[in-house]
């Protein structure tokens, strides 16, 4: 079965400041994705970023980063100097090949100006 | 870039009416899935279609729900009789059937769904 724990379930900060959203995973998929996405109070799910389980390279778009350790089974997200405009609930997800996409609970993101 | 097309994007019925939610996903994907989302929960899985047919489902989708791909185009999600506790958010789903590539799940806008 597949778990995804986000066990942040609410986290304020100020603006300017960075936070990381954590995110651990169980799966016994040997090939599996990984997802963030970000809801804001519209309500619509944006899709971040999206990383299979053989790139465990960290990526940088921006304000945002994500470090995937496989030893650890984590898929943190970084915002770098947040803003207002990144309040949000972002999800962690774990898919793999073509079954359901599990979700984590969710984090709630208050930046705080 | 392509998008999954919801619609409507709010609902209003009264308990015990049917509904459909319509969704338009990618064109060239191939795999369609329905997502629910209680106000403030998680997002939960209900159902995955391929190739005409359910492939997964959970169980929440129970009798009261089906799925169609009635054309080339529209996915839809069909509650036959509302409860008040249908009361949601929708979200439909398309990915491309792609072998060991980088692919993923593109989630519509979604649907909200308030069963009076």
């Amino acid at each position: 079965a597949q778990k995804v724990t986000q066990a942040q379930t609410e986290i304020s900060v100020v603006e300017k400041e960075d936070v990381t959203l954590d995110c651990v995973y169980e799966t016994r998929d040997t090939t599996y994705y990984l997802f963030w996405y970000k809801q804001p109070p519209s309500g619509e799910l944006v899709f971040l970023i999206r990383r299979n389980s053989f790139d465990e390279q960290n990526e940088i778009s921006g304000r945002y980063s994500w470090n995937f350790q496989k030893s650890t089974s984590s898929f943190n997200f970084t915002i770098t100097a947040s803003q207002v405009v990144d309040s949000a609930v972002y999800f962690c997800a774990l898919g793999g090949g073509y079954q359901k996409v599990t979700f984590g609970i969710g984090t709630k993101l208050q930046v705080i100006p | 870039e392509p998008e999954v097309t919801q619609t409507p994007s709010h609902q209003v019925t009264q308990m015990g009416q049917e509904v459909i939610l319509r969704c338009v996903p990618i064109s060239n994907h191939l795999y369609f899935y329905w997502y629910r989302q209680i106000l403030g929960q998680k997002v939960e899985f209900l159902v995955s279609f391929y190739n005409n047919e359910i492939s997964e489902k959970s169980e929440i989708f129970d009798d009261q729900f089906s799925v169609e791909r009635p054309d080339g185009s529209n996915f839809t999600l069909k509650i036959r009789s509302t409860k008040l506790e249908d009361s949601a958010m929708y979200f439909c789903a398309s990915s491309e059937a792609s072998l060991g590539g980088d692919y993923g799940y593109t989630f519509g806008s979604g649907t909200r769904l308030t069963v009076v």
